[in-house]
């Protein structure tokens, strides 16, 4: 059973950035078969999908049009994890972040989520 | 990118009633629609994907149909512990895509 555990703080400045770490256990970040996600959840943008890693064959990234020129993730493979790093933060970045596992498409598994809150 | 839009924004129900929840795609998705169910302080939880396929461990209760574009999920005889918030996603076409979300109440 794969699960997700996730760190970082919860309190960023404004213009700072946002750092977040999801440690996997019961697979691994070089999973064929997984990508490996994070999603963000705030009242005035619902559920909205940042970006994954994934390996099949080599690394890969993938990132939404709205934060493309902001967000890095990335994995550690000595750790058996990946991070996100969301720079040029601003207060609509105020939000409830999850890192997810997914699976043909299908978000299947989910850390427990971080609130994290943009303000001086 | 696939719009999705969900309706009722907000369902009223007694428990045992019946419920139906509504997702549209902007354009066809296929049967490559999943439903979650989200409770307060907690993340999502898948509930059905393939627009119909129940996942492990969800109770008959649940069951979803569609295709296309117009989706349903429908909750047979409401419990007390299907109060939640649900999202449809669809993985058809990249990047996938969520619904704003139905969120169910007791009446």
């Amino acid at each position: 059973q794969v699960q997700l555990q996730q760190s970082g703080p919860r309190l960023v400045k404004p213009s700072q950035t946002l750092s977040l770490t999801c440690a996997i256990s019961g697979d691994s970040v070089s999973s064929n078969s997984l990508t490996w996600n994070w999603i963000r959840q705030s009242p005035s943008r619902g559920l909205e999908w940042l970006g994954r890693t994934y390996y099949r064959s080599k690394w890969d990234n993938d990132y939404a049009v709205s934060v493309k020129s902001r967000i890095t993730i990335n994995p550690d493979t000595s750790e058996n994890q990946f991070s996100l790093q969301l720079n040029s933060v601003t207060p609509e970045d105020t939000a409830v972040y999850y890192c997810v596992g997914v699976r043909g498409g299908l978000f299947d598994y989910w850390g427990q989520g971080t609130l994290v809150t943009v303000s001086s | 990118e696939t719009g999705m839009t969900q309706s009722p924004a907000t369902l009223s129900v007694s428990p045992g009633e019946r419920a139906t929840l509504s997702c549209r795609a902007s354009q066809s998705v296929s049967t490559n629609l999943a439903w979650y169910q989200q409770k307060p302080g907690q993340a999502p939880r898948l509930l059905i994907y393939g627009a119909s396929t129940r996942a492990t461990g969800i109770p008959a209760r649940f069951s979803g149909s569609g295709s296309g574009t117009e989706f349903t999920l429908t909750i047979s005889s409401l419990q007390s512990e299907d109060f939640a918030i649900y999202y449809c996603q669809q993985y058809n076409n990249w990047p996938w895509t969520f619904g704003q979300g139905t969120k169910v109440e007791v009446k």
